[in-house]
């Protein structure tokens, strides 16, 4: 199974600051595979960024997505008051088939 | 609308059985495959269980293949998840999400969750 260990476990940032969140796989996938999302208190998880880099439908151009191979990260270029959260990458692999989160990066206030 | 909703959840003995269900609207829901992940309250997610838009192919992970049973009703636009031997350790909330499209394995539509609470 491929584990993804993301960094750091807490962000403290203020708004307008850029975020810069890294998750790191154990071995090396597909950046077709690595998707990013975002889950505030109380909400189900929000796709931003899969495929490594495309954003999804509606996403802010301030959030984007990069990296290949085994590291991979998401930047938030200016934060907004909506963008303190946590935030998850997964991967999957389909043969065999198998789906794996990260551990989940919080963006707080500082 | 496009949403999903789940419901079934609830309190449950150890040991016990529960089926979770998922009612689609608002897209071709056939078409696409769907899967179930959990998350314990203040805890990270955990993929559990996938199938292809007709039924025929389903994906387990370790930590429930043999106990858990995916399937889903076309006819209903419905998925649903049959939970047999749950443990403890099965507490969690429960969401089904929409895959972006076939053979993608990310989701783009999420319900709001139901929880399960496995305790005696």
């Amino acid at each position: 199974e491929i584990i993804l260990t993301q960094s750091p476990g807490t962000l403290s940032l203020s708004p307008g600051e850029r975020a810069t969140l890294s998750c790191r796989a154990s071995q090396s996938i597909s950046s077709s595979y690595l998707a990013w999302y975002q889950q505030k208190p109380g909400q189900a998880p929000r796709l931003l960024i899969y495929g490594a880099s495309s954003r999804a439908t509606g996403i802010p151009d301030r959030f984007s997505g990069s990296g290949s191979g085994t590291d991979f990260t998401l930047t938030i270029s200016r934060l907004e008051p909506e963008d303190f959260a946590v935030y998850y990458c997964q991967q999957y692999v389909t043969s065999p088939p198998s789906l794996t989160f990260g551990g989940g990066t919080k963006v707080e206030i500082k | 609308e496009v949403q999903l909703l789940e419901s079934g959840g609830g309190l449950v003995q150890p040991g016990g059985s529960l089926r979770l269900s998922c009612s689609a609207s608002g897209f071709t829901f056939s078409s696409y495959t769907m899967t179930w992940v959990r998350q314990v309250p203040g805890k990270g997610l955990e993929w559990v269980s996938l199938i292809n838009g007709r039924g025929g192919i389903t994906y387990y992970a370790d930590s429930v293949k043999g106990r858990f049973t995916i399937s889903r009703d076309n006819s209903k636009n419905t998925l649903y998840l049959e939970m047999n031997s749950l443990r403890a350790e099965d507490t969690a909330v429960y969401y089904c999400a929409k895959h972006i499209r076939i053979s993608v394995w990310h989701f783009d539509l999420w319900g709001r969750g139901t929880l399960v609470t496995v305790s005696s």
